[in-house]
């Protein structure tokens, strides 16, 4: 059965940085692409992030846009979202999701992003 | 940016009961629209896709239709594990990806 864990989470500083992983076992981690969604407390879903299997190509939301980077890594079956200029508004829970078609067909359980001054 | 319009906000059924939930996208979509299911405290779950297509093991009682730019997930004879918040996502224009603000199926 497929899993995917997220960590790294907690408190951010506003205007610093945090790095978010995501281990992925039970399926071909390298044959899918993958995403990084977010929910912020008490509100609806946010799509944050896309990198294609290979890694060269990546997409972005405009509210995280120069501020995010997605990347992973085969080889460890891992992807992570590097988080930097941290703003308020970035307090969520990021969930990695694997993508079947543009859906997302898995999900992790979230890890809680706080920034905070 | 395609914007989902999801309606009711809230919809206050009995177990047994057939729940009626709406999803309207900005612009046409086609049939690329998924809805999931998200129970307090856990991640979502994918339950439709392309409109009308459901996931690996979920149950009969869900189903999906519409297409262009109005959307329908009924599920009949709720069963208490169905009380949830259900959200549309699109995948037809994109980036980005957007989801609907959901609806939430209370007892």
């Amino acid at each position: 059965e497929e899993q995917l864990v997220e960590s790294g989470g907690g408190l951010g500083q506003r205007g610093g940085s945090l790095r978010l992983s995501c281990e992925a076992s039970g399926f071909s981690f390298s044959s899918y692409s993958m995403h990084w969604v977010r929910q912020a407390p008490g509100k609806g879903l946010e799509w944050v992030s896309f990198i294609s299997s290979g890694g060269s190509t990546v997409y972005y939301a405009d509210s995280v846009m120069g501020r995010f980077t997605i990347s992973r890594d085969n080889a460890k079956n891992s992807l992570h979202l590097e988080m930097s200029s941290l703003r308020d508004e970035d307090t969520a829970v990021y969930y990695c999701a694997r993508d079947r078609k543009y859906y997302f067909d898995s999900w992790g359980q979230g890890i809680l992003v706080t920034v905070s001054s | 940016e395609i914007v989902l319009t999801q309606s009711p906000a809230t919809l206050s059924l009995s177990p047994g009961e057939r729940a009626t939930l709406s999803c309207r996208a900005s612009q046409s979509v086609r049939n690329y629209l998924a809805w999931y299911q998200q129970k307090p405290g856990q991640a979502p779950r994918l339950l439709i896709y392309d409109a009308s297509n459901r996931a690996p093991g979920i149950p009969a009682r869900f189903s999906g239709s519409g297409s262009g730019t109005d959307f329908t997930l009924t599920i009949t004879n709720l069963e208490p594990e169905d009380f949830a918040v259900y959200y549309c996502q699109q995948r037809s224009i994109w980036p980005p990806l957007t989801f609907g603000g959901g609806t939430k199926v209370e007892i």
